[in-house]
């Protein structure tokens, strides 16, 4: 059974950085490119960066380009998404997904930012 | 970026009917759109790729349609767990965006 579980989330100050890890199972990762997609409480969904699945391309939404990196270990069949300088419109559940349409996904996990 | 505008936003329908929702994009995205269903609580669920291929396991009364700036999710008779919010997502051109929602609601 494929299945991704996030973790890495919780309350942060404005300004803080946070590392999210996303743990693969039942599947290869290195065969998938790989999302992280959020929805701020309320909201709709939010692309925010895909990986390739080698690791060599990565892209970002403008919202969090130069603060967010994502980056992935296939050894650990595991993606990461590193934030920096966050900010309180940074505050979403966070999924990872896999492929150019998300075939897959995880449960979420949700990230804070408040003072 | 690419735009995409759902309508309507929301959509009021009682069990049995027939359902449309509509997805635009802001410029040509060929057939490289996807749609979700996403229930309160729970991570979105794939429902159709490049337009109109039904994901395995998806129920046969949903169906796509559409290419370039113009698609279509239909619902052919609505079922009591069908009742939730549906995004498109142009999968065509980085930054991959999705359409603001539309929420099937019962009447």
């Amino acid at each position: 059974e494929v299945r991704l579980v996030e973790s890495g989330g919780g309350l942060v100050q404005p300004g803080g950085s946070l590392r999210l890890s996303c743990a693969a199972s039942g599947f290869t990762l290195n065969s998938y490119e790989m999302n992280w997609v959020r929805q701020a409480p309320g909201k709709g969904l939010e692309w925010i960066s895909n990986i390739s699945s080698s690791g060599v391309n990565t892209y970002y939404a403008e919202s969090v380009k130069g603060r967010f990196t994502i980056s992935r270990d296939n050894a650990k069949n595991s993606v990461y998404l590193e934030m920096n300088s966050l900010r309180v419109e940074d505050t979403a559940v966070y999924y990872c997904a896999t492929g150019m349409y998300f075939r897959h996904w995880g449960q979420g996990t949700l990230v804070t930012v408040s003072s | 970026d690419i735009q995409m505008t759902q309508s309507p936003s929301t959509l009021s329908a009682n069990v049995g009917d027939k359902v449309t929702l509509t997805c635009r994009a802001s410029q040509s995205i060929r057939s490289w759109l996807a749609w979700y269903q996403q229930k309160p609580g729970k991570a979105p669920h794939l429902l159709m790729y490049k337009a109109s291929i039904l994901e395995s396991g998806v129920p046969s009364r949903f169906s796509g349609s559409g290419s370039g700036t113009e698609f279509t999710l239909t619902i052919s008779s609505l079922q009591p767990g069908d009742f939730a919010t549906y995004y498109c997502q142009q999968y065509n051109i980085y930054p991959w965006t999705f359409g603001q929602g539309t929420k099937v609601e019962i009447k």
